[in-house]
């Protein structure tokens, strides 16, 4: 089983959803928590990082911890085409490497 | 906010050849730094840890005479691909985190390709 698990997709939305991305973990140890953005032949951009559990907003964009159930979320409100890519999500335990999920692939049709 | 400089963002070289690639902390200083390898479709895979003053942690599986890592300063790490191969040929990114806890910042990458 890997650490963190994450759906491929491809998910495929219309313009204006509200796209739920997930990811769960196996590791109790990981206290911080990440989701990047990646585009086509770029490198990751990150999007938000939070710490253990609760929400966080930031535009369009909602992060969200659960640490008991060992799940965490990316909300994208009002999604547009601009928003296709693949997300990853990461976490680490205090300075430790980051362990990705696969990533998801985004795609926002309008 | 923090930014990592990657250096060259694309490289052809022909098959046993050297590549180095830089990884540079722009605004703030970091003493480790991380390096990762995407193949296509694929999520990023650790290759390696450096250290800057010391030498780099290699996650298994990765060679540590072909990928040869320098971290001389805190603010520059470079990956230097040796005898380079067709199967080498990949999407190399770095990345650092001015805290060293969170919001790890990446390089824009650099596509090798081995002719």
């Amino acid at each position: 089983q890997k650490e963190v698990e994450q759906d491929p997709g491809p998910l495929s939305v219309p313009e204006g959803a509200i796209v739920s991305l997930n990811c769960t973990y196996s590791n109790s140890a990981f206290q911080y928590f990440m989701w990047y953005r990646q585009y086509s032949r770029k490198g990751p951009e990150l999007l938000m990082y939070s710490y253990s559990c609760g929400n966080k907003v930031a535009g369009r964009f909602t992060a969200q911890v659960d640490s008991s159930s060992k799940y965490i979320s990316l909300f994208i409100r009002d999604s547009q085409p601009s928003d296709s890519a693949t997300y990853l999500c990461a976490m680490n335990n205090a300075g430790n490497m980051l362990t990705f999920g696969g990533g998801t692939r985004l795609m926002v049709k309008p | 906010g923090a930014v990592v400089s990657q250096h060259p963002s694309w490289v052809i070289c022909k098959s046993g050849t050297s590549v180095k690639i830089e990884c540079r902390s722009l605004d703030f200083q970091a003493t480790t730094m991380f390096w990762y390898r995407q193949f296509p479709k694929q999520s990023l895979m650790l290759m390696a840890t450096s250290n800057e003053g010391s030498k780099a942690t290699y996650e298994q599986g990765v060679e540590k005479d072909k990928f040869l890592i320098n971290h001389a300063s805190l603010t520059l790490s470079t990956l230097t691909v040796t005898s380079a191969h067709p199967e080498d040929s990949s999407f190399y990114i770095c990345s650092a985190s001015p805290t060293g806890l969170d919001g790890y910042t990446f390089g824009s990458g650099t596509r090798l390709t081995v002719v």
